[in-house]
This record gives structure tokens, C-alpha cells and sequence, in this order.
């Protein structure tokens, strides 16, 4: 039971590249979610998602997108990277009951 | 949408000292309310849970938080600080467990 994996760890990205941030749970979780961490701002929630088909927008979805097409797998994609989107990412996931989430270990993305 | 403010952005005691992070939640629903610790260079890890049972909630680490409607607050205190408790705390508010909503977190120092 690995619970939350994302990769990559690091990423160095020029401004205007794409990337996908992977992350995958392995505990059939129907919540899954993704924060960004900025220094004195705490987590903000990206984009979320409550099952396979369905996603929804948070706090700060802009330039951010999602798509959910299995239980397991919940990427990422940033279609045009710029520096206000360096930050560390961390994706979550929850089951329906546990009122609690589990968090990956987060990617730590820099954009120059 | 719900809220949660931490006042506080830093704070410092000496070990074995009582350890006291504030918490105030806003939520048009019953909510849900979470406390995490993130140590350096690590995600972040549960260390509490209210889900409208017990207002007394009890987590790990000796740390232990009340749920005080009246008040809208939900504190985490511990009675006698350790030098491992040095961290970043996280006050979190859902209505659901996976909107999660998170404060701009309090950096807890512990002095010897």
C-alpha cells in the first residue's frame, strides 16, 4: 500500500513549457485533490475531484487543468508554465467516510 | 465558502512549556476541522480530526484540540512542549472532508 505517489520530485520548467504533475493513490479513495504551498499563505486548493468523470475548480484553478479518468490516477497539467506558478504541489486524496485526507509528498516546481 | 484564519503566524516556547495555536473557523454548515503538522521538506501528516462527535478531540503526539461553536475556534494545545514538535501547523476546515480549506499555518519553535 504505497497511499499517495506523485512524481516528479523536482522540476525546473521555462516560462511558456507544459508539464503534466503525476499523482496516483492506491487505496480506492473517491476524493482526490491538488493544493499549491506558497510561503505565509498555507495550502490553496487547485482543482478537485470526488470520482472518476468529475472535476471540479478551487481556490486557485487558473492556468491549471485536470481530468480524472480512473479511480487511481488524478495528473496535473500546466499547458503554458509561468513564474507566479512556481510553488510546491501536493496532491491529496480521501475516501467519502474518513472525513480526513492523505497527502502525497509533493512536487517542488520551479519556473524561471 | 468555508474559512479558517490562524492567529499567529509564528510562535515560540520552551520545552516543556504549554503549547497553544489559535484557530478560528468560518462555515454556513456543520463543519469539519483538522489540524496537520508539515516538518521541513515533508508533506503533510494528520494529526486531528473533528467530525461532530466528541467536542474534545484527542490526536498524536499528546496534542488535543477543542471544538467551541460558540466561539467559532478549534485550538490545538499540548500540555508540555518537545524539541521534536518544532513544525509548521495547519488549521483546516471542510464541510464534506474534500474542499478542504486550509489557514496560512503557524511555525512552532521550541526553545531548550
Amino acid at each position: 500500500n504505497a497511499g499517495v505517489t506523485q512524481t516528479p520530485k523536482f522540476q525546473v520548467l521555462k516560462t511558456g513549457q507544459s508539464m503534466t504533475l503525476q499523482c496516483a493513490q492506491d487505496m480506492n479513495h473517491e476524493y482526490m485533490s491538488w493544493y499549491r504551498q506558497d510561503p505565509g499563505m498555507g495550502l490553496r486548493l487547485i482543482h478537485y475531484s470526488v470520482g472518476a468523470g468529475i472535476t471540479d475548480q478551487g481556490e486557485v484553478p487558473n492556468g491549471y487543468n485536470v481530468s480524472r479518468s480512473t479511480t487511481e490516477d488524478f495528473p496535473l497539467r500546466l499547458l503554458s508554465a509561468a513564474p507566479s506558478q512556481t510553488s510546491v504541489y501536493f496532491c491529496a486524496s480521501s475516501s467519502r467516510d474518513s472525513r480526513g485526507v492523505v497527502f502525497g509528498p509533493g512536487t517542488r516546481l520551479t519556473v524561471l | 465558502a468555508q474559512s479558517v484564519t490562524q492567529l499567529g503566524s509564528h510562535v515560540s516556547v520552551s520545552e516543556g512549556a504549554l503549547v497553544l495555536l489559535r484557530c478560528n473557523y468560518s462555515s454556513s454548515v456543520p463543519p469539519y476541522l483538522f489540524w496537520y503538522v508539515q516538518y521541513p521538506n515533508q508533506g503533510l501528516q494528520l494529526l486531528l480530526k473533528y467530525t461532530s462527535a466528541a467536542t474534545l478531540v484527542k490526536g498524536i503526539n499528546g496534542f488535543e484540540a477543542e471544538f467551541k461553536k460558540s466561539e467559532t475556534s478549534f485550538h490545538l494545545t499540548k500540555p508540555s512542549a518537545h524539541m521534536s514538535d518544532a513544525a509548521e501547523y495547519f488549521c483546516a476546515v471542510s464541510d464534506e472532508g474534500n474542499d478542504m480549506r486550509f489557514g496560512a499555518g503557524t511555525r512552532l519553535t521550541v526553545k531548550p
